[in-house]
């Protein structure tokens, strides 16, 4: 099974839709996070979770919201979606330390219409 | 700011040869953590390979390789003996933020082909 998961893998709804990702982990890590992949772009952090009562908004915070349900869950949330939130989103953990690697689930491709 | 530039988007490589993925970054701390990652065409996220600022050596993990060179801030990734299975992009991305705060920041990428 793996450390990370995401669900749904794939998701096709309309314009104005609210739209759950969600991100289980069993790696034990405290630490979570949001990005979005768009093509050209690289990732970019949306938010990310130091622990549970822990939330920080990143790079491109506006127009989604987040939830640290447990320190294994974490999900993300677009209230009202729109085209060009269409991306794939990756979650991702890390333990602490300066040098340790995020660990990525294996995405979410999301297209809103 | 920080910033890192990958300004290779496409590059071909022939099989059993080595390939190297340019990495340039920017950042006035003096403690920071470079990171390289291996998308395949499936779109998994894969970690490779990690590099420290005050390393004293090169990373080195398999056939993955760092020439780590400090002054001119450029961390560019070495696949020797390349296989068909290093088909994928290829994201080089730096630790920024204050101790306790630390993110991620990623370059855009470079697709890299290996051709049979």
């Amino acid at each position: 099974d793996a450390d990370v998961t995401q669900t749904p893998r794939n998701r096709i709804t309309k314009t104005g839709k609210r739209i759950m990702l969600e991100c289980s982990q069993t790696k034990g890590h405290d630490r979570m996070y949001w990005y979005r992949q768009d093509p050209g772009l690289g990732l970019r952090l949306i938010y990310y979770s130091f622990d549970v009562k822990d939330i920080n908004k990143g790079e491109i915070s506006d127009g989604y919201s987040v939830s640290r349900q447990a320190q294994a869950k974490f999900s993300l949330s677009l209230e009202s979606a729109i085209p060009n939130q269409t991306a794939l989103y990756f979650c991702a953990t890390s333990d602490e330390g300066s040098n340790q690697p995020q660990h990525f689930g294996d995405g979410t491709r999301l297209s809103i219409l | 700011a920080q910033k890192i530039t990958q300004t290779q988007p496409g590059m071909f490589v022939q099989e059993k040869e080595a390939v190297t993925l340019d990495c340039t970054y920017d950042t006035s701390d003096p403690s920071y953590g470079l990171f390289w990652y291996k998308q395949p065409s499936s779109g998994e996220m894969i970690f490779l390979i990690y590099q420290g600022s005050y390393d004293q050596q090169n990373a080195t993990e398999g056939r993955y390789s760092l020439n780590f060179q400090k002054a001119r801030k450029s961390a560019n990734l070495v696949i020797s003996a390349s296989q068909l299975g290093d088909s994928a992009m290829y994201f080089c991305a730096m630790r920024v933020g204050k101790i306790n705060d630390y993110k991620l920041s990623f370059g855009a990428g470079t697709t890299v082909t290996v051709r049979a």
